[in-house]
C-alpha cells in the first residue's frame, strides 16, 4: 500500500514553481514529506495531519486532502538548494505506532 | 547532541555471512525503525521498536533480526546475508509529539551502503 508520488522527476529553472502529488489508496492520519540529496540521509520537510494541522519548518507549503488521501507540496520560486528527491510518507488510522510507508519518491533538479 | 549514528558506513559482505548494523541515538526517542532503500523502490520499513523491550515487523522483515534492550540503541542483524539484502540501510527514530507518536518527524541516521556478493 505504497503511496503513489507524481511526478516521477521534473526538472525546473530557478525561480519555477513546482507541485508534488501524493495519493494513498487507504484512510490517512498523517502525510510526511522529505527531500533527499544524494548520498545523504532523508531530512524531514513537513507533516500534515489529519483535521487540518500542518508542521513544518521550511519555506515549503503543503496541502492535505482528508477525503481524497491526497497530499501536494508546493515549492515556489525554486532555488537550487531545492535539488533533490523528494518522499512522501503516510500514515493509516489503524494502531497507535508510527509505521510510516513512503513513496517511490520523485526527483526534482533546478538548473540556473 | 549527534542525533542518530548509525555504524558502519559501508560494508562488503558474502554470501552467507551475518553481521549486525548498529544503529545508536542520544535524543532520548522512543521509537526507532530501520529502512531499506533501493533504487526505484522507495524505503522500506523492515522493523520498527516503540521502546526498549519491544518491537515489531514492517512490510519486508524477512532476513533481519533486531532488539531494543536499552532505549539508546537499535542493532539491526542480518543472520545470512544474501544478495538480495545489497541495499542502503537507514536507521530512524522519533518522539512521542502532543501525545501522539504519529505527530512526529523521523529523524534519519547518514545510512549503511551494504554489499552482498
Amino acid at each position: 500500500q505504497q503511496p503513489v508520488q507524481s511526478p516521477q522527476a521534473v526538472i525546473l529553472r530557478e525561480g519555477e514553481d513546482a507541485v508534488i502529488n501524493c495519493s494513498s489508496s487507504k484512510a490517512l492520519y498523517s502525510v510526511h514529506w522529505y527531500r533527499q540529496k544524494h548520498g545523504e540521509a532523508p531530512v524531514f520537510l513537513m507533516i500534515l495531519l489529519k483535521g487540518g494541522e500542518q508542521k513544518g519548518h521550511e519555506k515549503i507549503s503543503a496541502s492535505f486532502n482528508e477525503k481524497k488521501q491526497q497530499s501536494s507540496l508546493y515549492l515556489t520560486a525554486s532555488q537550487l538548494s531545492y535539488s533533490g528527491t523528494y518522499f512522501c510518507g503516510t500514515e493509516g488510522n489503524s494502531g497507535g505506532y508510527q509505521k510510516v510507508t513512503f513513496g517511490i519518491g520523485t526527483k526534482l533538479q533546478v538548473i540556473p | 547532541n549527534a542525533g542518530v549514528t548509525q555504524t558502519p558506513k559501508f560494508q562488503v559482505l558474502k554470501t552467507g555471512q551475518s553481521m549486525t548494523l548498529q544503529c545508536a541515538q542520544d535524543m532520548n526517542h522512543e521509537y526507532m525503525s530501520w529502512y531499506r532503500q533501493d533504487p526505484g523502490m522507495g524505503l522500506r520499513l523492515i522493523h520498527y521498536s516503540v521502546g526498549a523491550g519491544i518491537t515489531d515487523q514492517g512490510e519486508v522483515p524477512n532476513g533481519y533480526n533486531v532488539s531494543r534492550s536499552t532505549t539508546e540503541d537499535f542493532p539491526l542483524r542480518l543472520l545470512s546475508a544474501a544478495p538480495s539484502q545489497t541495499s542502503v540501510y537507514f536507521c530512524a527514530s522519533s518522539y512521542r509529539a502532543d501525545g501522539d507518536i504519529r505527530n512526529s518527524p523521523l529523524h534519519f541516521g547518514n545510512g549503511t551502503r551494504l554489499t552482498v556478493t
